[in-house]
This record gives structure tokens, C-alpha cells and sequence, in this order.
């Protein structure tokens, strides 16, 4: 298996952008999570979903973030417009149960807003 | 409400030495206890977990952590440092009744001196 598959692996952008980043989780995996990776903050859970169905998205902090999962090979998250406080590395991470489990992180997608 | 307090953000040992990274959670209930490594501009990878049974739990790499309940802790040791184990180490924490919240650490990074 080629583990979680997050793209891009670098973005640079200027405020006011629309940023999609985009994963692929492990086959067989039903759970998902995006978190985020800031020096100040740590590593933050976004938003969940079990089953392709969204859980949890009590840590995407405002509207402009949102996140979908069409089906169960892929998942976006989506910032629209960007802003340079939301620069940070995003990672991608899938289980085989929602609790538990091993979390298999993807490489990430490092995103500068200017 | 649980916790993962790591301490030391920042800890140096010679090659060949003793790696102890520090761990201590706060659980209202039986915890699963994780150590996750993140290698630069990688995702995170699973050391070891411990979930119930025998409280030493041995990883990849020749670590291997000790779940103390009395101490609330899960500390990381390894009894010969490599060059290679430069990295940071993630504790993280959820709940044996079955969550998908993780909360991690906020980190250590091991350098390792020649």
C-alpha cells in the first residue's frame, strides 16, 4: 500500500485564495481526520469522518475552512478565501476504526498564505 | 477531560546514550496511550501503543514505553541513542471506551550529538 496520499505537498498562495488540499486514504481505512501543525498550536483535529460521513468538525475554526469526502478513496479540505494566519502544515490521517487504531499520517501539505 | 503533558521540548543525548523522553496524561477513565515519531517534513509514524495487558510495551527501533498508572505517565526510553533517532516525538492519549479524539502532546525534539 502507498500509506496516505496527500496533495500538494507545498503551496504557496496570496491572501484571499482559494486553497484545496486534497488525500488519499489507505484502502480499507474508514476513518479520516485532517489535522493542522503550527508551532504555536501544535496538532489540531479539524474535522472527523467515519464512513465518508462527517462526525466531528467542532476544530474547524471558522467558515472559510471546509472539508468534504465524496466518497471513501478521497477527502478535500478546502479554505476559501485564505488568510496568512492560516499558513501551517495539514496532514491527512486514516484508521481502520475510528478509536484505537493506529493513525497512519500522510506526508502533509504545507501551505503558505502571503 | 484528558491531557499530555510532555516535558522538555527540546532534549540532546550523545550517541550511544540513554534516550528518556518524559510523558504524563490525565484520564478520567483507562487511557490508550500512544508515542508517534516525526521525522523532518514527514508525517507522523506509530513507535508504540498500549491499549491493555502487559505494561511495558515495546516499538520499532528499540524504544519501548512504560505504562504507570499510579504516576499517570508513559515514558519513552531507549538504551542506546543513534544518530537516526533525531527527530520529534508526539505522546498522545485517547479514551479505552472508544473515542476517535486523540490528544497529542506538544512535542520533543531528540537531537542526537556525536
Amino acid at each position: 500500500d502507498a500509506g496516505v496520499i496527500q496533495s500538494p505537498r507545498h503551496e504557496v498562495t496570496e491572501m484571499g485564495q482559494e486553497v484545496t488540499l486534497r488525500c488519499k486514504p489507505i484502502s480499507g481505512h474508514n476513518s479520516l481526520f485532517w489535522y493542522r501543525q503550527t508551532m504555536m498550536r501544535g496538532l489540531e483535529l479539524l474535522i472527523y469522518f467515519n464512513n465518508n460521513v462527517p462526525i466531528d468538525d467542532s476544530g474547524m475554526p471558522e467558515d472559510r475552512f471546509s472539508a468534504k469526502m465524496p466518497n471513501a478513496s478521497f477527502s478535500t479540505l478546502k479554505i476559501q478565501p485564505s488568510e496568512p494566519r492560516d499558513s501551517a502544515v495539514y496532514f491527512c490521517a486514516s484508521s481502520q476504526q475510528s478509536w484505537a487504531n493506529v493513525l497512519t499520517f500522510g506526508a502533509g501539505s504545507r501551505l503558505t498564505v502571503l | 477531560a484528558q491531557s499530555v503533558t510532555q516535558l522538555g521540548s527540546h532534549v540532546s543525548v550523545s550517541e550511544g546514550a540513554l534516550v528518556l523522553l518524559r510523558c504524563n496524561y490525565s484520564s478520567s477513565v483507562p487511557p490508550y496511550l500512544f508515542w508517534y515519531v516525526q521525522y523532518p517534513n514527514q508525517g507522523l509514524q506509530l513507535l508504540l501503543k498500549y491499549t491493555t495487558g502487559a505494561t511495558l510495551v515495546k516499538g520499532i527501533n528499540g524504544f519501548e514505553a512504560e505504562f504507570k498508572k499510579s504516576e499517570t505517565s508513559f515514558h519513552l526510553t531507549k538504551p542506546s541513542a543513534h544518530m537516526s533517532d533525531a527527530a520529534e516525538y508526539f505522546c498522545a492519549v485517547s479514551e479505552a471506551s472508544g473515542t476517535y479524539k486523540y490528544i497529542f502532546g506538544t512535542g520533543t525534539r531528540l537531537k542526537v550529538l556525536a
